[in-house]
This record gives C-alpha cells, sequence and structure tokens, in this order.
C-alpha cells in the first residue's frame, strides 16, 4: 500500500538555525499538508498546498515558515530562523483531493528538538 | 472558528469492556468528520469519516461511530476492544466547502486496554 514517507525522523538543531524537513506524498495525489503536533498538545494544521501554490495557511505559518514542491515528487517544509517553540512533530500528509471527505494519509512524522 | 473537542484524555480498560469516546465540533456550517488512530510508534491512521448519508459508520477493526447533528457530536464506539486497541485516538473536522481540506483535531484520547 503507498505510504507517504518523511526524512529525517528526527532532526536536532540550534535556535536560529534554518530546517528544511522533507516529505514523499503519494504518488497520485494533489493536495498536500503540514500539521505540527507540539508534545501535549493537539495537532494543528499549519498549511496546504495544491497546483504549486498555497491553498491556505493557519496563524502559525508566518513568514519563517515556506512549503515548496521542487520536483515531482518532494514536499518540502522549511523554518528560517528556529525557535525553541518550534520544537514539535511535523506530519506530512497528502490526499486525491482538498475539497470534501477525502481522507489524508499521514507520514510518520519528524521530531523536531530546537535547543 | 472551527473547534473540536474530546472529552476523556486517557482512558483506560480491560479487555472486552466496550468503548465510547466523545467527540463534539463548533462549526456554523457542514461539517465532514474523522476518527484517526495512531498505533504506539505508527503514524495517524484513518479508522472511519462521516460525510453524509447514514449517521452510523462503520470503520475498521469493529469500530463504529454516530454522528448526531443536533448534538454536534461523533462519538466513536466499540462494542468489546481487544489489547491491541491500544493507542491515541483523534477526532478531526473539516468543512465541507474548504478547498484546503484542513483538518481540524482534537487534542487527542490516549486509549489503555489491560489484558
Amino acid at each position: 500500500e503507498p505510504e507517504v514517507t518523511q526524512t529525517p525522523s528526527h532532526q536536532v538543531t540550534q535556535m536560529g538555525q534554518e530546517v528544511i524537513l522533507r516529505c514523499v506524498p503519494i504518488s497520485n495525489h494533489l493536495y498536500f499538508y503540514w500539521y505540527r503536533q507540539i508534545l501535549g498538545q493537539k495537532v494543528e494544521f499549519l498549511v496546504s498546498f495544491y497546483n504549486n501554490e498555497i491553498s491556505e495557511k493557519s496563524e502559525i505559518f508566518d513568514d519563517q515558515f515556506s512549503v515548496e514542491r521542487p520536483d515531482g515528487s518532494n514536499f518540502t517544509l522549511k523554518i528560517r530562523s528556529t525557535k525553541l517553540e518550534d520544537s514539535a512533530m511535523y506530519f506530512c500528509a497528502s490526499s486525491v483531493d482538498g475539497q470534501g471527505p477525502y481522507e489524508q494519509y499521514f507520514g510518520p512524522g519528524t521530531r523536531l528538538t530546537v535547543t | 472558528a472551527q473547534s473540536v473537542s474530546q472529552h476523556n484524555h486517557h482512558v483506560i480498560l480491560s479487555e472486552a469492556a466496550s468503548l465510547e469516546l466523545g467527540c463534539n465540533y463548533s462549526y456554523g456550517g457542514t461539517v465532514n468528520l474523522f476518527w484517526y488512530v495512531q498505533y504506539p510508534g505508527q503514524h495517524l491512521q484513518l479508522l472511519l469519516k462521516y460525510f453524509s448519508g447514514d449517521p452510523l459508520v462503520k470503520g475498521i477493526k469493529g469500530f463504529e461511530a454516530e454522528f448526531i447533528k443536533s448534538k454536534f457530536s461523533f462519538n466513536l464506539r466499540k462494542p468489546s476492544v481487544q489489547w491491541s486497541d491500544t493507542a491515541e485516538y483523534f477526532c478531526a473536522v473539516n468543512a465541507r466547502r474548504n478547498q484546503g481540506g484542513k483538518l481540524i483535531f482534537g487534542q487527542g484520547t490516549e486509549l489503555s486496554v489491560k489484558p
């Protein structure tokens, strides 16, 4: 069964450094998402991406964040200058369609630790 | 703003006990409803979803959920739990007309089943 994959599984970085989290969505999917979960808190939506542009973003997704689909398979989340509060589990997801009841398939997550 | 509330943070049951996990949402429009499960060390997987029709939906592994529109609820049930059901369970909604398809999650309920 096709899966969403994410690399790395764990990333440790120093405050102020740039990080890039990578995701390979399921190949025939068209919508891509990033979510995050700070330890002990809810899974929160960050951004959705369709047709090479952001379709929706949350308040969390400020100028420090960016997303890109640099080729036909990868979908990346970049944090330009990490802060302590960016420490969280980051989940990538993809779906066939973003409208309606289509299942979003989640990757295993990248645990980001900012020191 | 949309929100999802799960009533129980941690539920502990013995095998063969019945399970009901509460989920309420707040949103003025039409929604799609989902339950995801995260087994230890694994990624989020869809258990079941509701978008229209019969408000009682059946999912994988013997789970079912009932949508009660008047109560804004979508409670998850299983008549007889097994040790292998130990996991974290997340209720989520998205707005029917939301092109981005973002999911709004509840805070999760950790289920521990004692053998």
